[in-house]
């Protein structure tokens, strides 16, 4: 079964600090991989989106690493910020001919303290 | 260039009622998708519209539905409303059908509280 598992489930730094967060998938063959933020009671927001022969991607203090071998991805964030306080959701694409059929990981709640 | 809108933002209903939220895609998408969001569960697929026709669903009860309109314009009914069904709804617009390349948008979401 195709399944996207994320950890930690929340998570609490200071400002300033870095944390990475963790996206295990077993979706085989997939197409691309997503990380999205989402605010409290917004939609998510894209932040990085890779394809699978891709191993890194930034996006200012995000940057996203992908191992398709070991099936495993990560989100650091650098130099944590009080507005990065949001929830971190890691979203699969299979490949499965065109249909839009995106698997979703619970996500990981973030909160930055001062 | 406008976001995806989606409207109401906020909607109080009663158990039995039911309910139709609307999704503006972003001017050139002609794909629409809503999924569910309720804490703990994550985002569920409900189902995928493309040039006014559904094209993938996910597994819900057919007490859930949709259309698209020609101006790629979407609603989502939901009959026989349950407490269970409180949630936020999101929908999603792409440019194509073909999504493995393409980016998402979502809106902002419609808080649906069934009391």
């Amino acid at each position: 079964k195709n399944q996207v598992e994320q950890s930690p489930q929340s998570l609490i730094i200071l400002e300033g600090k870095n944390c990475t967060l963790q996206c295990n998938y077993t979706v085989s063959p997939f197409s691309n991989l997503r990380w999205y933020k989402q605010d409290t009671g917004r939609g998510p927001v894209s932040l990085t989106i890779m394809t699978f022969s891709e191993n890194t991607k930034s996006n200012g203090r995000y940057t996203a690493t992908l191992d398709a071998d070991t099936k495993q991805s990560s989100l650091h964030i650098t130099a944590s910020q009080l507005s990065d306080s949001a929830s971190y959701i890691c979203v699969v694409s299979p490949f499965s001919g065109g249909y839009n059929k995106l698997i979703f990981g619970a996500g990981t709640r973030l909160a930055v303290h001062p | 260039k406008a976001g995806v809108t989606q409207t109401p933002r906020y909607l109080i209903k009663t158990r039995g009622q039911q309910v139709t939220l609307s999704c503006s895609p972003i001017s050139g998408h002609r794909s629409v998708s809503w999924y569910q969001q309720t804490p703990g569960q994550g985002l569920q697929f409900l189902f995928e519209y493309f040039s006014e026709t559904q094209r993938n669903k996910g597994n819900f009860p057919g007490r859930f539905s949709g259309r698209q309109f020609s101006n790629s314009r979407s609603e989502m009914n939901v009959s026989t409303l349950e407490l269970g069904d409180s949630a936020l709804y999101l929908c999603a617009s792409s440019l194509a059908q073909l999504t493995e390349n393409y980016g998402y948008t979502f809106g902002s979401g419609t808080r649906l509280t069934v009391v």
